[in-house]
């Protein structure tokens, strides 16, 4: 059975924190791994890694992909209050064209 | 105006009762989707479709029907609603043979008393 396993649940950090969140899967026919931000209702989508080891950037946060340990990370450093949101992985199978989630990690930014 | 609509935004209703949701769409996208949402358990796959005349269930399917009315349109109906059925109900779409990347829809939130 596919699997996407998000950690932690739950993180509670002050602003400028820099926080990393963690997403491991077990899926047969792996194409790609997306990283999507929940803050009142629809996700918004951050990154898509196809690749392992290569960065992807956007502004504070980044997201790496490792394909061998089948995992990835997304941080986020010099955290702001507006950051706080569920944070979503999901990982996309080959030919299936649809996206296995895992949890959400619920990311609260202190003031 | 959003490019992926569902109606009603909150419905609450009694056991037993036949539910729909509704999606539309103005991304021109083929592929739409329904997913669940419950805390701690992320978005689970309920339906999803292709094109018109494709629908494939996905994980949580039982309990639940869809309708693919147009190709800016997908429905979701709950036949005989139950209390276990109260989560947030998103719609999603995607391009052809894209990214995979979805695009959401602002959720319905369903309580089934």
């Amino acid at each position: 059975e596919d699997k996407v396993v998000q950690s932690p649940l739950s993180l509670v950090v002050h602003e400028g924190d820099t926080v990393t969140l963690n997403c491991s899967y077990e899926v047969t026919n792996f194409r790609s791994l997306l990283w999507y931000k929940q803050e009142k209702k629809a996700p918004t989508f951050l990154f898509m890694l196809t690749s392992s080891g290569i960065e992807k950037k956007s502004g504070r946060l980044s997201s790496i992909l490792d394909k061998k340990e089948l995992f990835s990370i997304l941080n986020i450093t010099a955290t702001q209050t507006g950051d706080s949101a569920v944070y979503l992985c999901a990982v996309e199978k080959q030919g299936a064209q649809k996206l296995v989630f895992g949890q959400g990690t619920r990311l609260t930014i202190n003031p | 105006d959003a490019d992926v609509t569902q109606t009603p935004r909150n419905r609450i209703t009694k056991t037993g009762k036949r539910i729909m949701l509704e999606c539309s769409q103005t991304k021109g996208h083929d592929r739409m989707y329904w997913y669940r949402q419950d805390p701690g358990l992320g978005l689970r796959l309920i339906y999803y479709s292709f094109d018109v005349k494709d629908i494939n269930k996905g994980e949580i399917s039982d309990g639940y029907s869809v309708s693919r009315q147009a190709q800016a349109k997908f429905s979701l109906s709950l036949e005989s609603a139950i209390p276990n059925q109260t989560a947030l109900y998103f719609c999603a779409t995607s391009v052809l043979a894209g990214t995979g990347e979805l695009f959401f829809g602002e959720g319905s939130r369903l309580t089934v008393l």
